[in-house]
């Protein structure tokens, strides 16, 4: 079975570009979960989905970011624009039902200079 | 408070020796608990689920203190390759929002 994919790996950018975080969830998993890692702040929940519908945004830090989820496969995580404080590792995961354990990507290591 | 608070240690072992890290969680109405491990650089793994009654799994032993709002892991006869940081979850209140701990790192020596 494949795992949570998650693209790209790495990421580095300047300052003030749009930058685009891709994930495709496990597939016959209904919820899809971001979220942020750093060495100070830990691992943030910045929102999830479940059936391709937001439930819960309150952990994206600002109008900068934005996520999509438009169909079961496939979702998208958007920071227009991008700011040097937003260098984390960001983590996409997916679960099969409520109450279940989360599947983890690879991450993306975003860099912004 | 936060939601979900452990102690960051880190904890430093020797091979063989028993080790236990405790969780607490803030949310009453919390379900559903879990043990995940990450290693350095790596993504968070699953490493077990947190039954009320108690669970085992090997080397590694999972509780759940639902009166004192607290989870606990115990690992037995500590191997090298346990050394990573260990990260304790809580579901919220329908079971779909997901907490992580900041970890507790555990380093265990030859």
């Amino acid at each position: 079975d494949a795992g949570v994919i998650q693209s790209p790996r790495h990421e580095v950018t300047e300052m003030g570009q749009e930058v685009t975080l891709r994930c495709k969830p496990i597939s016959g998993h209904n919820s899809l979960f971001w979220y942020r890692q750093t060495m100070m702040r830990g691992l943030e929940l910045l929102i999830y989905f479940n059936n391709n519908v937001p439930i819960d945004d309150s952990g994206m830090p600002e109008d900068r970011f934005s996520a999509k989820m438009p169909n079961a496969s496939f979702s998208t995580l958007k920071i227009q624009p991008s700011e040097p404080r937003d260098s984390a590792v960001y983590f996409c995961a997916s679960s099969r039902q409520n109450n279940s354990p989360l599947h983890f990507g690879n991450g993306t290591r975003l860099t912004v200079t | 408070r936060k939601e979900v608070e452990q102690d960051p240690g880190p904890f430093n072992v020797p091979e063989g020796a028993t080790v236990a890290f405790n969780c607490t969680y803030s949310n009453s109405a919390s379900q559903s608990f879990f043990w995940y491990r990450q290693d350095c650089r790596k993504e968070p793994k699953l490493l077990m689920s947190v039954y009320s009654s108690g669970n085992e799994d090997g080397r590694f032993t999972a509780q759940l203190n639902r009166a004192s709002q607290y989870i606990s892991l115990l690992i037995r006869d500590s191997k090298l390759s346990d050394s990573a940081t260990y990260l304790c979850v809580a579901l919220g209140t329908g079971g779909f929002k997901t907490i992580f701990g900041a970890g507790t790192r555990l380093f265990v020596k030859a």
